[in-house]
């Protein structure tokens, strides 16, 4: 079944304790990206990858790293969490680029003491 | 700064009941406008992608069109199961040649038996 994966699907965290969700996707996609969604903002791209080793900012990049070593692989990392950062997020990927269809993921919901 | 205004941001119809959601943007360059429909505790679904004024797609209930300041979603004799948050997105041409997408709060549509 394609799909795209994310784990943890719920994370409780204190501030500054490093962590990381890994997102997959088994469709073998160029594209994949992450995103975050909170009540009134709606949903907005942290980062994207237009393929392996290759990828850029979104709209809110602050505190967060990505890497993309692998095809199925895109990996959100919070080096410092801080309670800002508590939102749903979400991965997503896609063939070739944003004018594909886009794969979400079931989220990642976090929270951050 | 490329918007993405949705309107209403919640809609109650009955069951039969057709309208029309909207979606009005302000950006550089468009390449693209997007539906998704999200489920509560899901990740947003694809529906359809518009690239240009006048351009129309279909798919059962759901009817999207494209103008060169909005798109609107019809739905045409919805049923419950119809009853989710539908996403407007745009994808513009950003900084550096580089794919931005920019995601509306959402409608939040409700369709009562």
């Amino acid at each position: 079944e394609a799909q795209v994966t994310q784990n943890p699907r719920y994370l409780i965290t204190v501030t500054g304790k490093k962590l990381t969700v890994t997102c997959s996707q088994n469709m073998n996609h160029e594209y994949m990206s992450w995103y975050r969604q909170d009540p009134g903002l709606g949903l907005r791209q942290i980062y994207y990858s237009m393929n392996v080793e290759v990828t850029d900012k979104g709209d809110v990049p602050e505190g967060y790293k990505v890497s993309r070593k692998e095809k199925r692989n895109f990996p959100l990392i919070l080096e410092s969490p801080s309670p800002n950062q508590t939102s749903l997020y979400f991965c997503a990927s896609s063939l070739s680029g944003l004018g594909e269809t886009q794969y979400f993921g079931p989220g990642t919901r976090l929270l951050v003491l | 700064e490329d918007q993405v205004t949705q309107s209403p941001e919640a809609l109650r119809l009955q069951e039969g009941e057709s309208s029309s959601l909207n979606c009005s943007y302000t950006v550089s360059g468009l390449r693209g406008l997007f539906w998704y429909r999200q489920d509560p505790g899901k990740g947003p679904e694809f529906l359809f992608t518009l690239y240009s004024a006048g351009e129309e797609k279909e798919k059962e209930r759901l009817k999207a069109t494209l103008t060169k300041k909005e798109s609107f979603l019809h739905i045409t004799a919805p049923k419950p199961e119809d009853s989710a948050t539908y996403l407007c997105a745009v994808q513009t041409y950003s900084g550096g040649g580089a794919d931005g997408l920019t995601f509306g709060k959402g409608t939040h549509l409700i369709i009562q038996p």
